[in-house]
């Protein structure tokens, strides 16, 4: 499978844990982004790295949360002191950052349930 | 936050139908604009993108219609079949930058 992946696919935890997933986007994409997903929404842009480095975040994305593309492969998503809002489905996706803009491949995400 | 789309409609058609599903978006700088098919417990699927500087484009049993007048977008899918049933979200981009915005979805169902 060359698509994007992500792991766990489901994640349980206590409030007030932290939590990291990972995704590892399509080979030769050099854009990674991540989005959080509420249930009867469309995808919300939390941030995006081009290579390693991080180059936009949202204001949804607050201080407890935290992205690094270290090697301008894969990514990690860390949440910390989780709380029960977080719970969401967090999507990852690539793409080809070359010439003119190209589409999102999205991963199956990473359910994140907090209780 | 920012949204596309400020409703989840629900369509329902016959198989074998065509389908229509409407978007309106707000932010006459965007630049580029894609549909996506999600399915229960799964990722976005790519279906069909277009620039603003066309006004349609076609693909395998999709087109995509883009009218900057109104700022509207609309996905039309022929011959619906069952394997079409999702939820479809259009999103668009914004003419500096390189994230996606999304609408908040419109259910198809169809029925056999």
């Amino acid at each position: 499978d060359t698509g994007v992946s992500q792991d766990p696919r489901h994640k349980i935890t206590k409030r007030g844990q932290n939590v990291t997933f990972r995704c590892d986007p399509i080979s030769e994409h050099n854009r990674l982004y991540w989005y959080r997903q509420t249930l009867g929404q469309g995808p919300e842009f939390l941030t995006y790295f081009q290579n390693e480095a991080q180059l936009e975040k949202s204001r949804l994305l607050s201080d407890r949360f935290s992205a690094e593309r270290p090697k301008g492969s894969f990514s990690t998503l860390e949440i910390q002191r989780t709380e029960q809002g977080d719970s969401a489905m967090y999507l990852c996706a690539s793409s080809l950052g070359t010439g003119w803009y190209s589409p999102l491949h999205f991963g199956n995400g990473t359910r994140l349930t907090v209780t | 936050g920012e949204n596309v789309g400020l409703h989840l409609p629900t369509l329902s058609v016959q198989e074998g139908d065509n389908s229509i599903i409407n978007c309106a978006y707000s932010n006459s700088a965007s630049d580029y604009f894609i549909w996506y098919k999600q399915e229960s417990g799964k990722g976005p699927q790519f279906i069909i993108d277009i620039r603003s500087n066309m006004d349609k484009r076609q693909g395998q049993r999709v087109t995509v219609l883009l009218n900057k007048t109104v700022k509207h977008l609309s996905l039309q899918i022929a011959a619906t079949q069952p394997g079409d049933s999702a939820v479809y979200f259009c999103a668009e981009k914004r003419e500096y930058g390189n994230k996606l915005v999304f609408g908040a979805g419109t259910i198809l169902r169809v029925k056999s």
